[in-house]
């Protein structure tokens, strides 16, 4: 596999539910990251992880809750979510540049999570 | 906080003809990307922009960068059916930080 894969691609829940998305890339990049893409809103940071170390939490409700074991891997555990957490949920990642040179942070996404909240 | 703003966000296209998609941005940053998103698909990268006066071209795009205006634009050439898909720019923020603009979609008619 190449790039970044991201499982399921299509889920249904119910608001009492517990599940998780997960991520993977195979780039040998040290940065993941977790977008929310829905039909109202532009694409919405919601974590960053460089080198396993949570760097972003964008204001996140709770009930969203990340986890990165290795750089490679991300998942994002849902419990008790709302109807509006309906949407398209994208995994990317980067190679994080060096902090003092000047350079590019270019994201490759995964073709995303679709996610319905019954 | 950091705003980035599209326009316009539906472009409808006839074949052949030009067209320009302008990407404001509210903070200061000299690192813009653009990146194109088909139906159904994930977001691919097209342009990476490093500095002030930056262009890039890849085939009937082109996309340059003025940092002293905080505007990016994405430069259509003869319009083709295959350019049909939703084209975001993003603004880079020190710290692994994108914020994207809310996406322009492009439609080209034949």
């Amino acid at each position: 596999e190449t790039g970044v894969t991201q499982t399921p691609r299509h889920l249904v829940m119910g608001m009492t539910n517990k599940k998780s998305l997960k991520c993977e890339q195979h780039l040998g990049h040290n940065a993941m990251y977790w977008y929310k893409q829905s039909a109202k809103k532009p694409l919405e940071l919601m974590f960053v992880y460089s080198l396993e170390e949570r760097v972003e939490n964008n204001s996140v409700p709770s009930r969203f809750s990340p986890e990165c074991p290795n750089s490679s891997h991300l998942f994002l555990h849902l419990h008790t979510l709302q109807p509006e957490d309906s949407a398209l949920y994208l995994c990317a990642s980067s190679q994080d540049r060096d902090r003092g040179v000047y350079g590019a942070n270019v994201l490759t996404f995964g073709a995303g999570s679709r996610l319905t909240v019954l | 906080e950091l705003k980035v703003e599209q326009n316009p966000l539906f472009l409808s296209m006839q074949e052949g003809k030009n067209y320009t998609i302008y990407c404001n941005y509210s903070t200061t940053s000299d690192r813009l990307y653009w990146y194109r998103q088909d139906p159904g698909k994930s977001l691919e990268s097209l342009f990476v922009l490093l500095s002030n006066g930056a262009v890039k071209q890849e085939g009937r795009l082109m996309a340059s960068l003025d940092t002293k205006a905080r505007l990016s634009t994405l430069h259509i050439t003869a319009a083709v059916h295959d350019l049909s898909a939703t084209y975001f720019c993003a603004v880079d923020m020190w710290g692994n930080k994108l914020v994207f603009g809310a996406g322009t979609i492009l439609r080209v008619k034949s």
